[in-house]
């Protein structure tokens, strides 16, 4: 069974740092990898998607990385605002119904 | 854009009560998902459905029932509600069942059970 795993589960920055949040997993044979991001009390919002075949993709401030061979995957924010506190995870894909999620980091961006 | 519609947000049942959390989505999406978060574990996969008519059991099916009523509608079921089912409930939808499709989510059911 894939393991996703996200290191650290919490995070605090000062606003204006860019920062890497990393999601490592035990099994290379995905379909794709997504990076969600959850504000309390509701729903997951889907950031980024990376193809396998891929690797990286951006989006504004935001810029995923894939690395299959070392089982890796990075998060990198770009100049942190408040706003951008939020719990950050990180989803593979390894079938049609089959999405394995880590635990989440937990991001405060401090103004 | 309404998205992905969960009702309700919050529920206290007692043990062995039970209940039915709704799902709608107005997306004209194909599949469905029910999940459960809990602290310190990812979310996992209750039930799905790839279609109107078909259902599938997920990663932790067990003191769950679902029926996919139409294609915007997919609910869950408790028949009776255990203290271990207290969690955070989350709706899902996606394209067809394509790979490398967005999920979107619901806003989640909040479940205590006493």
């Amino acid at each position: 069974k894939q393991e996703v795993t996200q290191i650290p589960a919490a995070l605090s920055v000062p606003e204006g740092e860019n920062l890497v949040l990393n999601c490592s997993f035990t099994d290379s044979a995905i379909y794709n990898l997504q990076w969600f991001r959850q504000d309390p009390g509701k729903g997951l919002t889907s950031l980024l998607l990376i193809q396998s075949s891929q690797r990286e993709q951006t989006s504004g401030r935001l810029n995923a990385s894939l690395d299959k061979s070392s089982g890796r995957s990075t998060l990198y924010i770009a100049a942190s605002q408040p706003g951008d506190s939020a719990t950050y995870l990180c989803a593979l894909q390894t079938g049609a119904n089959n999405l394995f999620f880590g635990t989440g980091t937990r991001l405060t961006v401090i103004p | 854009n309404a998205g992905v519609t969960q009702t309700p947000k919050f529920q206290v049942l007692k043990t062995g009560q039970s209940m039915t959390l709704q799902c709608a989505q107005d997306m004209n999406h194909n599949s469905m998902y029910w999940y459960r978060q809990d602290p310190g574990m990812g979310l996992r996969l209750i039930y799905y459905s790839a279609s109107e008519g078909t259902t599938d059991k997920g990663e932790v099916p067990n003191g769950y029932n679902v029926s996919r009523l139409n294609k915007r509608e997919f609910s869950l079921r408790l028949e009776s509600a255990a203290p271990s089912q207290t969690s955070v409930y989350f709706c899902a939808s996606s394209l067809p069942t394509v790979l490398n499709e967005k999920l979107f989510f619901g806003s989640g059911t909040q479940l205590s059970v006493l």
